[in-house]
């Protein structure tokens, strides 16, 4: 079954606050995960990723934190704006990169001006 | 821009019709993945080729063919779809077989009637 998933459907944040999108995985061996941003009618787009030798990797308004205890992975957005709005999904490669990534179904983000 | 590029972006077909997607990639990866993508379901791979040659088939069924003439050129064959096949089809290439950041098209979205 899928061993990536994600908390919460869908956020809805306001103009200016941070988001924090959440991840939950399953299988411990996983090595590197990926967040991916997709809009409306486009394809699912990078956005940062991290591998399990990180616990927080940082770029521009954007963080993912990785937490290997729990296997729970997050990526936070710093002064969220309306072209946030998006679905938000995590990957993980569960086999140092010999096997496909294996997505979750996503988070819609709704930023509220 | 993401460097790769899909054709048609929208596309109705009947169950006994036979249609193509066409993906291009103009980014000098080796690497190329048909993904499937259908409303709230995670992505799913389909087909992943590297260096022109077939290195994954998901169970596909044969009603998909894929073709890969080159590293930068990418088909899907349809023929004789049946409506639950109506999905976003996305093309996605990265620099190796390591299955790590994915560059995705728009996808075509297929409407099988």
């Amino acid at each position: 079954g899928e061993s990536v998933g994600l908390h919460l459907p869908t956020l809805s944040v306001q103009e200016g606050d941070n988001s924090i999108i959440n991840c939950a995985y399953s299988n411990s061996a996983s090595d590197y995960f990926i967040w991916y941003k997709q809009e409306s009618g486009k394809g699912p787009q990078f956005i940062i990723d991290i591998r399990s030798n990180m616990d927080k990797r940082q770029g521009q308004r954007v963080t993912v934190l990785l937490n290997k205890t729990v296997k729970h992975l997050s990526l936070q957005i710093a002064a969220t704006q309306p072209g946030d709005s998006a679905v938000y999904f995590c990957a993980e490669n569960p086999n140092s990169g010999n096997t496909p990534l294996v997505f979750g179904k996503g988070t819609r983000l709704s930023v509220i001006a | 821009e993401t460097g790769v590029t899909q054709t048609p972006r929208h596309l109705v077909m009947g169950m006994t019709n036979k249609k193509s997607l066409k993906c291009e990639q103009h980014l000098g990866h080796n690497a190329m993945y048909w993904y499937k993508q259908s409303a709230k379901k995670p992505l799913e791979l389909m087909f992943v080729y590297n260096f022109k040659e077939q290195t994954e088939n998901n169970s596909v069924p044969s009603r998909f063919s894929p073709e890969c003439p080159n590293s930068s050129h990418l088909f899907l064959h349809l023929h004789t779809l049946q409506p639950e096949d109506s999905a976003l089809y996305l093309c996605a290439s990265s620099p190796g077989l390591d299955y790590e950041k994915l560059f995705f098209g728009s996808g075509t979205q297929l409407s099988v009637l």
